[in-house]
């Protein structure tokens, strides 16, 4: 069974500071995605940035970094210069690539960004 | 405008009442996928659909049914809703590994409706 574990309910940050939320993943299988998505207060679900399994360099989209380390199955992300905007939840999720394409989601991290 | 719509997006209604929540996407996706979202457990997977006719269960789908006779339409339902079905619930559509442009996993983000706010009294 697959999992992924936020283990940071709430976090703070300085605006302009950069902020790394942590995300930690279980699966046996070899071929898979891993993705960040912001949700806002109003609901709407974002997609932010996607990392294949068998990507060698880290992907960049903008702000927004994702850390992975496979061997330590972590997929972390981060946000450089916060803005107010950047305030939200932020989930990780996985989906396998094969033909079970069953998504798991964490629990989610809610980032405060302070002026 | 590319996008997944869900109707209602809020309902009230009371134990044992069927109902129906509809979500349709026009960007030809082949995949689609209902999750709830609840304080504390981020959004688990109820079930998702490959393609038409082909569903499979995700992590929570007691209590609930879909079908997917079209490509574009994958409703939820709820034969006899219960209180501890209240929550949001979103619906999801993605490309398929192969039917983007690149197929790779990247272009299967999925593309999420705007939410339904379900309420079981």
């Amino acid at each position: 069974a697959q999992k992924i574990t936020q283990t940071q309910p709430g976090m703070f940050v300085q605006e302009k500071e950069a902020v790394t939320l942590d995300c930690t993943y279980d699966t046996s299988d070899q071929s898979y995605g891993l993705f960040w998505y912001k949700q806002p207060s109003s609901g709407e679900m974002i997609f932010l940035i996607y990392q294949g399994s068998y990507d060698e360099q880290n992907a960049t989209e903008g702000r927004y970094s994702l850390n992975f380390q496979k061997a330590r199955k972590s997929a972390n992300l981060v946000i450089s210069a916060s803005q107010l905007g950047d305030s939200a939840m932020y989930f990780c999720a996985m989906r396998l690539s094969g033909g079970y394409q069953k998504v798991t989601f964490g629990t989610g991290t809610k980032l405060q960004v302070i002026p | 405008e590319a996008q997944v719509t869900q109707n209602p997006r809020y309902l009230i209604t009371v134990t044992g009442k069927k109902l129906t929540v509809t979500c349709s996407q026009n960007m030809n996706h082949e995949y689609m996928s209902w999750y709830r979202q609840d304080p504390g457990l981020g959004l688990r997977q109820i079930y998702y659909s490959m393609n038409v006719e082909v569903t499979d269960k995700g992590d929570v789908p007691e209590g609930y049914k879909v079908s997917r006779k079209e490509k574009r339409n994958f409703p939820l339902i709820l034969e006899s809703p219960s209180p501890n079905q209240t929550s949001l619930y979103f619906c999801a559509s993605s490309l398929w590994p192969g039917q983007g442009k690149k197929g790779q996993l990247a272009d299967n983000e999925q593309f999420f409706g705007p939410g339904t706010r379900l309420t079981v009294l």
